[in-house]
């Protein structure tokens, strides 16, 4: 079946700008999350979705940053008037959002967005 | 809070070694644990998991055993191929919820 998707692949936008990032998850997948990879920080938690909501926004980094997810399905990420030290890879992950009797709940990774701030 | 700490890298090595890349964590409660992978170009794939203390993941030749005592998630394979040349991300989770990144190792195999 099909894995998460992740729209743009590649984004390239100037200082100041809003971008938004786009994530399919899997079908049937009721948790999403969204983590940012960068080669001073590693890779790091921006958000949960159970469902439409957010139960955890811990991991975003500023109030230039916001998501929402709609229809259980779909989510975006929002960045307002971007920085260079935004530029990294975004990354979407989705889940059954259930903790079975393997005693997890697996998270499925799509291929990112590279964010370029100039 | 919880954290992960992995083996620095980059490590090194020739087709058909043996491969360790060492993991610690810390956490409260009883968390899961993954091994990521991540192949040049490509996204993160999840290669094993355990779930709980002594417990072995393993997938393609790699192994990794859960130990509570140690709180350690060491990654193993006995004979590394040069396809196996990646970036390996050790990981913990407490229920549904977020993961926690070790720093990554990156791993070269030259034939």
């Amino acid at each position: 079946g099909a894995g998460v998707s992740q729209s743009p692949s590649n984004k390239v936008t100037e200082k100041g700008k809003d971008v938004e990032l786009r994530c399919d998850p899997i079908s049937g997948h009721t948790a999403l999350y969204w983590y940012r990879q960068s080669l001073g920080q590693g890779l790091e938690f921006l958000i949960y979705f159970q469902g439409n909501s957010a139960p955890d926004k811990s991991g975003l980094p500023s109030d230039r940053f916001s998501a929402e997810r709609t229809g259980g399905s779909v989510s975006t990420l929002t960045i307002q008037r971007t920085q260079q030290e935004d530029s990294a890879v975004y990354l979407c992950a989705s889940s059954l959002g259930l903790v079975g009797n393997s005693g997890t709940d697996t998270q499925y990774f799509g291929p990112g967005t590279r964010l370029t701030v100039l | 809070g919880d954290s992960v700490t992995q083996m620095e890298g980059p490590v090194t090595l020739s087709e058909e070694a043996f491969l360790t890349i060492n993991c610690t964590y810390t956490a409260t409660g009883y968390p899961s644990l993954f091994w990521y992978v991540q192949y040049p170009g490509e996204g993160l794939q999840l290669l094993l998991k355990a779930t709980k203390a002594d417990d072995k993941g393993s997938n393609k030749g790699f192994e990794a055993t859960y130990r509570k005592e140690t709180t350690s998630f060491h990654l193993e394979k006995g004979s590394v191929q040069v396809s196996d040349s990646a970036v390996y991300f050790c990981a913990l989770i407490q229920g549904a919820q977020k993961l926690v990144f070790g720093q990554g190792t990156r791993l070269t195999i030259n034939p």
